[in-house]
């Protein structure tokens, strides 16, 4: 079985300060593991994925995220915020090897503060 | 954009309505899948093609059909829907590779109001 968990609902930070979006999973197999962003009215963009290769991902926009398997987490973070990163971030699990299962976490809004 | 179109992009209906979703893909992808998207609900996993059979379904009301009558293209059928079917139906594809399960692109989503 699989879960997504993510802690916060909602984040507000002001611009040009970090970001930290936090993501918990559970997997009975070896995961693969994304972020995606949707802004309002729009479709879900990839930010980011962990397949199986380095541990530390980057992604477009000067996202990132490790994937830590001792803490069951996948973190999403950035240095500095900017006005256009305010939309709702996904953690999204799927089984790396066979089956289709893809699990969506709750979603986090960000807000960011000029 | 993102190489997958969704039309229409809103619809209202009523209840005892039939209307039809149509998602199409560029990519050249052999997956495609619906999700539902409710408020204050995580996006529901509905219905998954893979080479144009289907291989997931999960638990989805008998309401909504699926069809994929080629690797580019992806119907959602719907009839006697209730109000609370109203939600943005999103359409996504992949390109699954043996035993890797490639990134999803999404697109711009259907809003449905159901009367």
């Amino acid at each position: 079985a699989q879960s997504v968990t993510q802690l916060d609902s909602h984040v507000s930070v002001s611009e040009g300060t970090p970001v930290l979006l936090r993501c918990n999973y559970s997997s009975s197999y070896s995961p693969s593991l994304f972020w995606y962003v949707q802004h309002p009215n729009k479709g879900l963009q990839l930010l980011l994925k962990y397949t199986s290769a380095a541990t530390l991902v980057k992604g477009i926009n000067g996202f990132e995220a490790e994937f830590k398997k001792s803490e069951t987490s996948f973190h999403l973070t950035k240095p500095s915020a900017h006005m256009s990163d305010a939309a709702e971030y996904f953690c999204v699990v799927t089984p790396r090897t066979g089956g289709f299962k893809t699990i969506f976490g709750a979603g986090t809004r960000l807000f960011v503060k000029a | 954009e993102t190489g997958v179109t969704q039309t229409p992009r809103h619809l209202v209906m009523g209840m005892t309505n039939k209307k039809s979703l149509k998602c199409e893909q560029h990519l050249g992808h052999n997956a495609m899948y619906w999700y539902k998207q409710s408020a204050k609900k995580p996006l529901e996993l509905m219905f998954v093609y893979s080479l144009e059979e289907r291989v997931e379904n999960n638990s989805v009301p008998s309401r909504f059909s699926p069809e994929c009558p080629n690797s580019s293209h992806l119907f959602l059928h719907l009839h006697t829907l209730q109000p609370e079917d109203s939600a943005l139906y999103l359409c996504a594809s992949s390109q699954v590779l043996a035993g890797d399960r490639n990134e999803q692109f999404f697109g711009p989503g259907t809003r449905l109001t159901v009367l």
